[in-house]
């Protein structure tokens, strides 16, 4: 079973930051999270992960909160090829793989 | 550039036959996987190999099966196709055990009439 919880849908307007939510209260201590994004059918692409700490690379950043119950995607300036599914994936430590959940679908309307 | 490629693309089949599906990756890397995606879900794991000779189970491995006898590849063969297998199959590699930043091919389509 998916160990997270994501909005099925959300709009945004082009040019504005994207702000994805991901809650994933049962994470252990040394669980990663991990986003990926799948546009269209094409196959998934790597975003970002983070354990701890807030990440930010030049494609978005990852803001963890403390507890590490839940944390936000950040797409700072939205385009409309940002249009895709957005997946929030915790990896299992013990066998290191990713648990895919169903994703949030982010339309981005000019 | 370095890459991974999935073939077939697009195949349709008959129940009861056997199907392999291709899966080829050129970055040398270790890891190696296998994924379906059916409509509107996420991605469920079929099978993985962490290297040569090296291969193990997903959650959903029931009628699917895989070898691993170079690094570069990783066939996926289903030995009797049933119309539940029919699905988006997708290849994925990544470099090393600890990473969970998987590359992943475009994915092969499979109907199963």
């Amino acid at each position: 079973d998916a160990k997270t919880t994501q909005p099925p849908s959300m709009d945004c307007a082009e040019g504005r930051a994207a702000n994805l939510p991901c809650n994933h209260s049962t994470i252990s201590g040394n669980e990663y999270v991990y986003w990926y994004r799948q546009i269209h059918s094409q196959g998934p692409q790597y975003i970002i992960h983070g354990l701890k700490n807030n990440e930010t690379n030049e494609m978005a950043s990852l803001i963890i909160t403390e507890d590490r119950k839940s944390s936000t995607l950040i797409l700072p300036h939205a385009t409309l090829r940002d249009t895709a599914v957005y997946y929030c994936i915790v990896r299992v430590h013990s066998n290191y793989q990713l648990i895919w959940g169903a994703g949030t679908k982010l339309i981005i309307k000019p | 550039d370095a890459e991974i490629t999935q073939s077939p693309r697009h195949k349709i089949t008959e129940t009861g036959r056997q199907v392999t599906l291709a899966c080829h990756q050129t970055w040398n890397h270790n890891n190696m996987f296998w994924y379906r995606q059916d409509l509107g879900h996420g991605l469920r794991l079929i099978h993985y190999s962490y290297g040569v000779q090296d291969t193990n189970k997903g959650e959903v491995s029931d009628g699917y099966s895989v070898s691993r006898s170079n690094t570069e590849d990783l066939p996926l063969t289903l030995e009797s196709a049933a119309s539940s297998q029919t699905s988006v199959y997708f290849c994925a590699s990544s470099p090393g055990v600890g990473t969970g930043e998987l590359f992943f091919g475009e994915g092969s389509r499979l109907t199963v009439l």
